[in-house]
């Protein structure tokens, strides 16, 4: 089983709606991460989590907001998807700053 | 902030051959991280190193910490079909276990049989 999971891996979705993306993981790492990868960009930081009561904003964090429901889970919302939020999603974990990756959601916003 | 310079962008490579792809940066990292993506797929760990002049290796695998702390190499011998994917480097300012993680942009690896 993977210790890192995401759901869902495919969404389409239309301009305004709000869209959930889930991250599950089973390492037992405390700190949790969200990231966005566009072709030719690189991965970079949406927001990341040292604890379920410790949430901060990374690189690009406006337009998304996130929930820590429990050590384990780590969500990512966005409250009113736009085209530009059309991307691969990324949630990982880390343990001593080596930081390991879900499979992605590919996200489509029409 | 810091900035990776991955290289080279892209690769095209016979099956054999040996590979080698490197990242600088004007900034000192305390950690350097390399990772494999396969399409549709999440970014997997392939090597960490921790200390500057650290040499690891990973099957066919290899990379080094630059001393200067600003650099870091990966090498593959004998590319095979499936070592075809992305690479990417990533570094980490700050003690280990902090959150900072700067990627670079990726060498995409083509390996014609």
């Amino acid at each position: 089983d993977a210790d890192v999971t995401q759901t869902p891996r495919n969404r389409i979705t239309k301009t305004g709606k709000r869209i959930m993306l889930e991250c599950s993981q089973t390492k037992g790492h405390d700190r949790m991460y969200w990231y966005r990868q566009d072709p030719g960009l690189g991965l970079r930081l949406i927001y990341y989590s040292f604890d379920v009561k410790d949430i901060n904003k990374g690189e690009i964090s406006d337009g998304y907001s996130v929930s820590r429901q429990a050590q384990a889970k780590f969500s990512l919302s966005l409250e009113s998807a736009i085209p530009n939020q059309t991307a691969l999603y990324f949630c990982a974990t880390s343990e001593r700053g080596t930081q390991y990756f879900g499979p992605g959601t590919r996200l489509t916003v029409l | 902030g810091q900035q990776l310079n991955q290289s080279p962008q892209s690769m095209f490579i016979q099956e054999g051959e040996d590979v080698s792809m490197n990242c600088t940066s004007s900034s000192i990292f305390n950690t350097w991280l390399w990772y494999k993506q396969d399409p549709g797929e999440g970014p997997v760990l392939l090597i960490a190193l921790y200390k500057a002049g650290e040499l690891t290796s990973n099957g066919r695998l290899t990379a080094q910490f630059g001393i200067t702390r600003k650099d870091s190499f990966l090498n593959i011998s004998a590319s095979i079909p499936s070592d075809v994917g992305i690479y990417f480097c990533a570094g980490q300012v700050g003690r280990a276990g902090s959150y900072q993680l700067t990627f670079g942009k990726g060498t995409k690896l083509s390996v014609i049989p």
